[in-house]
């Protein structure tokens, strides 16, 4: 089955700067990346998706970036907000059959103001 | 349009107690899953209907049924509750890969 890791476990950056969180695959056949944020006690939104046809995806602070080749796709937050803290989950799935989401164990990101 | 409901928000069990654990959604989404999430961990499906009358196990099935009641409603019930099985449980629902999820159950078992 898919395996999906990510990095790091927790991040601590000052108001402004950017993070950067990195995911990688296991499953070939994947072809779907989304990514979720929870803030403590709710349930995971998602922010942000990607599919293997696009290598780049931006939504305003927010972009994803998918290196099909390599299994990895990253979360780049720029300018961050204090308002950015919680928890980011990346998750894979296949576009076919079984679309369940395999996710990566979280990365806890602190935005120092 | 409330889109995926869960009850109960919380619950405590003791051990060996059986509970059902229930979800609906009025997106009208074929899809629906369980997931659980423990601490430091990101979330584990435990079983997935892919359309009514149908259903199959995820990743962590042991100790949990579930039953696709109609297009709406998916449950997941506890036979015997361990204390392993302590846990905050999310229900979502799908139609595409996108999927939405509950406010979830956060459970208890001593």
């Amino acid at each position: 089955g898919e395996n999906v890791e990510q990095h790091p476990s927790t991040l601590s950056v000052q108001e402004g700067d950017s993070a950067v969180i990195k995911c990688t695959y296991s499953d070939s056949a994947s072809n779907y990346f989304p990514w979720y944020k929870q803030e403590l006690g709710k349930r995971p939104q998602l922010i942000i998706d990607i599919r293997s046809n696009v290598g780049e995806k931006k939504d305003q602070r927010i972009a994803v970036t998918l290196n099909k080749t390599a299994k990895h796709f990253s979360l780049h937050i720029t300018e961050t907000q204090p308002e950015d803290s919680a928890v980011y989950f990346c998750a894979a799935s296949r576009n076919t059959g079984r679309r369940a989401l395999t996710f990566g164990s979280g990365t806890r990101l602190q935005v120092q103001p | 349009n409330a889109g995926v409901t869960q009850t109960p928000k919380f619950q405590v069990l003791k051990t060996g107690q059986s509970m059902t654990l229930q979800c609906a959604q009025d997106m009208n989404h074929n899809s629906m899953y369980w997931y659980r999430q423990d601490p430091g961990m990101g979330l584990r499906l435990i079983y997935y209907s892919a359309s009514e009358g149908t259903t199959d196990k995820g990743e962590v099935p042991n100790g949990y049924n579930v039953s696709r009641l109609n297009k709406r409603e998916f449950s997941l019930r506890l036979e015997s509750a361990a204390p392993s099985q302590t846990s905050v449980y999310f229900c979502a629902s799908s139609d595409s890969n996108e999927q939405f999820f509950g406010p979830g159950t956060r459970l208890t078992v001593l």
